[in-house]
Order: C-alpha cells, then sequence, then structure tokens
C-alpha cells in the first residue's frame, strides 16, 4: 500500500485541455513536493509547498496543499505536447526525513 | 558536468552476480542519497549520507544492499548475489544539506540494472 495514492494512474489528453492530478494520504505531511520525470531521465522538482492551504502557480502549474497537510493537486491550465511526462508526488513526513514518492501519474498531451 | 552523474547508465547481469553502481553527485553537495525506482512506481528511499556517514539506511532492502561514500563526495551502491527481483532504476539525488522538508533533491539519470 502506498503511503501516497496519485489518481489518475494515466491521463491522455488533447492539448488546450485542463486537467488535475491528485495526492492523497492519510498521514500528515510536514511538506510536499511535485517532481516531472521524462524517460531517461531523474525527476526534477516544480514545487515545494509547506503550510496547509499553501497555493502556488508555476505558469499554467497551480499547486494546492490541503489545509490537513494530507493532500494536495496539481493542475495544468491549456495543456501542451510537451507537458508529456510522468508526475510525482513526495512528501516528508512529519516526524521523518525521508521523502516518501507517490506512484505517479503518466500525463500524455496529445496535438 | 553540473549535475548528478551516474555509471553505468546501463547494467545487465546474471543472477547471483555482484554490481557496482556509482554516483557523482554535485560538487559541494553533503548530502546523497539512493533511490530504486521500480516500473510503474515512484522511487523508494534506500538509503542517505550526510558526509561520509550514512545517516538513515533504513530503506535498504536487506543485508545484500551495502552503499559507501568514503570521501564524502562520490558513493557506490553495492548489490551482492543479485536477484531478478532487484531489476530496477537506481536514482541518485544530492542536495546542498540535508533535505529536511525545504532542501531541493537534485536527481541523477539512473542507472537500469536488469538481473537475468
Amino acid at each position: 500500500t502506498q503511503l501516497l495514492e496519485q489518481s489518475p494512474q494515466f491521463l491522455s489528453i488533447q492539448e488546450g485541455e485542463n486537467l488535475t492530478v491528485y495526492c492523497n494520504s492519510s498521514s500528515v505531511f510536514s511538506s510536499l513536493q511535485w517532481y516531472r520525470q521524462e524517460p531517461g531521465e531523474g525527476p526534477v522538482l516544480l514545487v515545494t509547498v509547506v503550510t496547509g492551504g499553501e497555493v502556488k502557480k508555476l505558469k499554467r502549474l497551480t499547486f494546492q496543499f490541503g489545509d490537513a497537510r494530507k493532500d494536495s493537486s496539481l493542475h495544468i491550465t491549456a495543456a501542451q505536447p510537451g507537458d508529456t511526462g510522468l508526475y510525482l508526488c513526495a512528501g516528508f513526513m512529519e516526524y521523518g526525513n525521508k521523502l516518501v514518492f507517490g506512484a505517479g501519474t503518466i500525463l500524455r498531451v496529445k496535438s | 558536468g553540473a549535475g548528478v552523474s551516474q555509471t553505468p547508465s546501463n547494467k545487465v547481469t546474471e543472477k547471483g552476480k555482484y554490481v557496482e553502481l556509482r554516483c557523482d553527485p554535485i560538487s559541494g553537495h553533503t548530502a546523497l542519497y539512493w533511490y530504486r525506482q521500480s516500473l510503474g512506481q515512484g522511487p523508494e528511499f534506500l538509503i542517505y549520507f550526510q558526509g561520509t556517514g550514512a545517516a538513515d539506511d533504513s530503506g535498504l532492502p536487506n543485508d545484500r544492499f551495502f552503499a559507501v561514500r568514503p570521501e564524502g563526495s562520490v558513493s557506490t551502491l553495492k548489490i551482492q548475489r543479485t536477484e531478478r527481483g532487484d531489476s530496477a532504476v537506481y536514482l541518485c539525488a544530492s542536495s546542498l544539506t540535508p533535505d529536511l522538508g525545504g532542501e531541493t533533491q537534485y536527481f541523477g539519470p539512473g542507472t537500469r540494472l536488469l538481473v537475468l
């Protein structure tokens, strides 16, 4: 059982559509991160959210940390083919120093 | 290069053999992490070093796995008596200081290990 559950596992959409990826847990995290990973490469950090209820925007990407610090979402507006990749959420548990990853969401944006 | 590098990029071995995977972190980064990523899964923590010492090795699956960082820079992950279930991508990451919820971890491209 994954500590961080991501949904959906796979998403295939047309260019220009909006989408949301979810990351849920029953545990509290001191912070949560979102990464993007392309084939043959390591994950690249997109954002870190620390405060419950926090919202961060990175161009067309909006990240939200749940009020209880147990969940997070990633929303992409007007998706582009260049957004294609594996999106991973990862978090530090409240009293730990290990990064725990979800299984990831594979996003494919078709032109 | 400026990033984390890992060698080899691919390794094919036979069951029962010994393998070593190398990680060169970003210069000046004191913290180094090893993760294992199986197909269709996110990375799974194995071990992290602060300087030369293993600060947390609780993610190592069993005593066939061992990692060293003798001079506080390059690290080697060693797997003895490899099993088919060890097949995965082994990722290394480094950060300027231990990533206690804030410092960014920079990942290498990984070593793809296939045990036949």
